[in-house]
């Protein structure tokens, strides 16, 4: 299987800049997807092909990555987006990272 | 508005089954693969089944082969999950979400499914 790593939670204040992580133990090109999960709700889609901003999520998400590393970037973060973000790659079936959970201070 | 509608999440005893349903609505459901996506309670999420636009084609991940089958109706735009010989490493919040080509587009709110004697 192929296995996504990313940091378990970060902190930063509203306005910043964040970038969150995820790094794949194999390459998997730019089969790389973002969803965002608030508490208590199902998974929204942010990002998919490692670029591309689905329709209707703000432009201050971003990705960028390919091969085995990845990046979601928020600039700037908004007291809205509190939220666990996860990665999913699609080159080897379906896996996701063990999530990222963004606090803001 | 794309609404995917999850039911039969119940509390169940291990190796008891059950079926899990996704009525679907606001998109062409034939059109799309489909697939369950299930989450333990404070614990990440994990893609469990896959199904093609006409149910001929399905996948599995390894841990759930052989006890649970994805199927579809198209004709009632409706998903299903049965589940077999259900083990406690099974309780999880199971949503059923749409396939765009590779990531998964839409999410329904999901049903929570509870394994224990």
């Amino acid at each position: 299987d192929t296995v996504l790593t990313q940091s378990p939670a970060l902190a930063v204040s509203p306005g910043e800049r964040v970038t969150i992580s995820c790094r794949a133990s194999e390459s998997v090109s730019t089969g790389m997807h973002w969803y965002q999960q608030k508490p208590g709700q199902q998974p929204k889609l942010l990002i998919y092909g490692a670029s591309n901003l689905e329709s209707g999520v703000p432009a201050r998400f971003s990705g960028s990555g390919s091969g085995t590393d990845f990046t979601l970037t928020i600039d700037p973060v908004e007291a809205d987006d509190t939220a666990t973000y996860f990665c999913q790659q699609s080159w080897n079936d379906w896996t996701f990272g063990g999530g990222t959970k963004l606090e803001l201070k | 508005e794309v609404q995917l509608v999850e039911s039969g999440g119940v509390l169940v005893q291990p190796g008891r089954s059950m079926k899990l349903s996704c009525a679907a609505s606001g998109f062409t459901f034939s059109s799309f693969p489909m697939a369950w996506v299930r989450q333990a309670p404070t614990k990440g999420l994990e893609w469990v089944a896959t199904i093609s636009t006409s149910g001929g084609s399905t996948y599995y991940r390894d841990s759930v082969k052989g006890r649970f089958t994805i199927s579809r109706d198209n004709a009632k735009s409706t998903l299903y999950l049965q589940m077999d010989s259900l083990r406690s490493e099974d309780t999880a919040t199971y949503y059923c979400t749409t396939h765009r080509y590779n990531w998964f587009a839409y999410w329904g709110q999901g049903t929570l499914v509870t394994v224990s004697s």
